[in-house]
Formats: C-alpha cells, sequence, structure tokens
C-alpha cells in the first residue's frame, strides 16, 4: 500500500507570499498525484491533476510539480481566500482499487 | 451547474445502523465512478469506499469492509452509503465524490453530512 506524507504540517504565511508544498510517496506513483483545497464546512476542490495540470477554473497561481515520489503544490502569491488545508492523493495503479490521502498541510495566515 | 447533495446523517448509537444518500446533478452521472471519504474531527480525509460508474465493481477500505456498503441507482442518479455496526471511530462528516472513469481523481464533491456515533 503506497503512502502519502506531506511537509511540513502548518505553514504561517502573509497574503502576497509564496507557499511551497510538498508531498513524498512512498513508491513511484508516476505523474498519477491531485491536490485538493478544503476550506473547512465547504465541498473539498480539485486543483491539480496528474502532478501538474489545474483542473477547470484553478487560477495559474497555482502549480504542481514533481513525478515518481516527490510533489511540489506552489502557489504563487497567496490570496486571502487561498487560506486553507490541502491534501495530496492518489490511486492504485493496479486491482484492487484504493485511493490514499496524505495528511493534510495546513496553510493559516500570519 | 454540478451538484452533490449528502442527506441522511445524523446521531446514532454505536452498533447501530445508518444510511446516507448523495443526490447528483448537473452532470452525467453514468460516466463517472464514485466514492465516500469521510474526515473524522481533527483529521484529515480518508477514503472509504468506491463503486464504479456502472456499479459492477466496488471496493472498501479495510477500516469499513465487511460493515459498510456502497451501491448506486443511475436511474435516480443517486449514491448511498449504508453503515452497520456503528462504531465510535466512525463519526466524521462524509463527503460523496464523484471522478471520470478514466482518471483516478475526484473532480466533484458534495459539502459533506455528518455522522455522529454516540451513547
Amino acid at each position: 500500500e503506497i503512502v502519502l506524507t506531506q511537509s511540513p504540517a502548518t505553514l504561517s504565511l502573509s497574503p502576497g507570499e509564496r507557499a511551497t508544498l510538498s508531498c513524498r510517496a512512498s513508491q513511484n506513483v508516476r505523474s498519477y498525484l491531485a491536490w485538493y483545497q478544503h476550506i473547512p464546512g465547504q465541498a473539498p476542490r480539485l486543483l491539480i491533476f496528474d502532478a501538474s495540470n489545474r483542473a477547470t477554473g484553478i487560477p495559474a497561481r497555482f502549480s504542481g510539480s514533481g513525478s515518481g515520489t516527490d510533489f511540489t503544490l506552489t502557489i504563487s502569491s497567496l490570496e486571502p481566500e487561498d487560506f486553507a488545508v490541502y491534501y495530496c492523493q492518489q490511486r492504485s495503479n493496479r486491482p484492487p482499487v484504493r485511493f490514499t490521502f496524505g495528511p493534510g498541510t495546513k496553510v493559516h495566515i500570519k | 451547474q454540478v451538484q452533490l447533495v449528502e442527506s441522511g446523517g445524523g446521531l446514532v448509537k454505536p452498533a447501530g445502523s445508518l444510511r446516507v444518500s448523495c443526490a447528483a446533478s448537473g452532470f452525467t452521472f453514468t460516466d463517472y465512478h464514485m466514492a465516500w471519504i469521510r474526515q473524522t474531527p481533527g483529521k484529515g480525509l480518508e477514503w472509504i469506499a468506491y463503486i464504479s460508474n456502472s456499479g459492477d465493481t466496488t471496493e472498501y477500505a479495510d477500516s469499513v469492509r465487511g460493515r459498510f456498503t456502497i451501491s448506486r441507482d443511475n436511474a435516480k442518479n443517486s449514491l448511498y452509503l449504508q453503515m452497520n455496526t456503528l462504531r465510535d471511530e466512525d463519526t466524521a462528516v462524509y463527503f460523496c465524490a464523484g471522478g471520470e472513469m478514466a482518471t483516478a481523481y475526484f473532480d466533484y464533491w458534495g459539502q459533506g453530512t455528518l455522522v455522529t456515533v454516540s451513547s
């Protein structure tokens, strides 16, 4: 079973600053990794799929990179609405179907 | 627009049962695999159940296998989760989520329904 770890657990930043979030997989997942944003009380939102592709309607300040076991989500300049929890996620590439989420990185206002 | 609306959450006693539902609209439901994902208090997201677009294939996380059953009614654009033998640790917000069959991800999410297991 693939395990995802995220770092840091929390990130304290000011609006306008750059955020760099990391996700590491315990095995090679190639580029099959997604990032989600979750604001408490709201539905989680898909930001990035296949490691580096922005989902529909996602602003260009969000970008993803990486492949294999190491991945990065970058928010180039934080807007007030970006303060949230960010999760990475992958799916098993062979049966049985399994989905795994990382533990999350909370980005909060400094 | 796309909507996933969960319902049926509430307070249930340990060892009890509950069924939560998810009504989908605004997209072609039969093109999407669906899942239930939960968030326990103060913790992150945990995938617990998956169903293919046709309903032929289901899979479960170890934490719920044998106790929970995922199902769908494509004629009603609805997804269900039957939860039996509930435990305190099943207390969580339950989200339904959907992704296109060709992908490994969840494009659409509901806002969740809270299930509290407590005596």
